[in-house]
């Protein structure tokens, strides 16, 4: 089946650094991944959408500026969290959705982010 | 975006028994799915119906979807303790692309007591 891996599944930072966070499908090209947050006991609200080659798309009320998207391959996307405050300390989950089969997106199994 | 509504939030239930969750959306939508979550992991699709679809079975799942009255149910029959996890609706709405932009609903939390 389709598997997504996302690095690291944990980090802790200090406020005020950047945190980057991998998102690859491993076993299939992806053109589009969306990025998710996930507050503890919540949904999942999608941050953005991101297009292999070009900018991605973010959702109403997220910063981009904040949290800067790049999707270089086919393969991989990354979320770069910019100048963490504990505010961003959540649980970010991306997912791919494949060339072949855009029914169904593929989630990785998440990173817990914690700024101190 | 707006989220479903699903309903039980929580839902306790012996070993051997059917769950049943019941969730809720707002747009016209091209497909429904359920994923499945366990505690701080990833989520793991379970079943897609299509708006044209009115139930579908997967093993121990049966989904349902009512377009007219905007819900769907998802039922685990012969539930076991593995079963304990949160379960999501997420729907695709009409006008995006098959798979695109899924709006995740509020989730029910489904603890199966060995």
């Amino acid at each position: 089946g389709a598997v997504v891996s996302q690095h690291p599944s944990r980090v802790i930072c200090k406020s005020g650094t950047s945190v980057k966070i991998e998102c690859r499908s491993l076993d299939f090209q992806a053109t589009t991944m969306f990025w998710y947050r996930q507050f503890p006991k919540k949904s999942l609200m999608l941050m953005a959408t991101s297009n292999e080659g070009s900018k991605a798309t973010y959702e109403q009320g997220v910063e981009k500026d904040k949290f800067l998207i790049n999707h270089a391959s086919l393969t991989l996307s990354t979320l770069t969290v910019t100048s963490a405050h504990p505010e961003d300390s959540s649980f970010y989950i991306c997912s791919a959705m494949a060339i072949a089969n855009t029914d169904t997106q593929y989630f990785g199994p998440g990173t817990r982010l914690t700024v101190l | 975006s707006q989220q479903g509504e699903e309903d039980p939030q929580a839902l306790s239930i012996q070993e051997g028994e059917n769950a049943t969750m019941n969730c809720s959306y707002k747009t016209s939508i091209n497909n429904l799915q359920w994923y499945r979550q366990n505690s701080g992991r990833g989520l793991v699709h379970l079943i897609l119906i299509r708006s044209n679809e009115r139930e579908k079975h997967s093993g121990r799942l049966r989904v349902t979807l009512d377009t007219s009255k905007k819900s769907s149910s998802l039922l685990i029959t012969a539930s076991r303790a593995a079963d304990t996890a949160s379960y999501f609706c997420a729907t695709a709405r009409l006008g995006e692309s098959s798979g695109d932009k899924l709006t995740f609903g509020t989730g029910t939390r489904l603890a199966v007591r060995p």
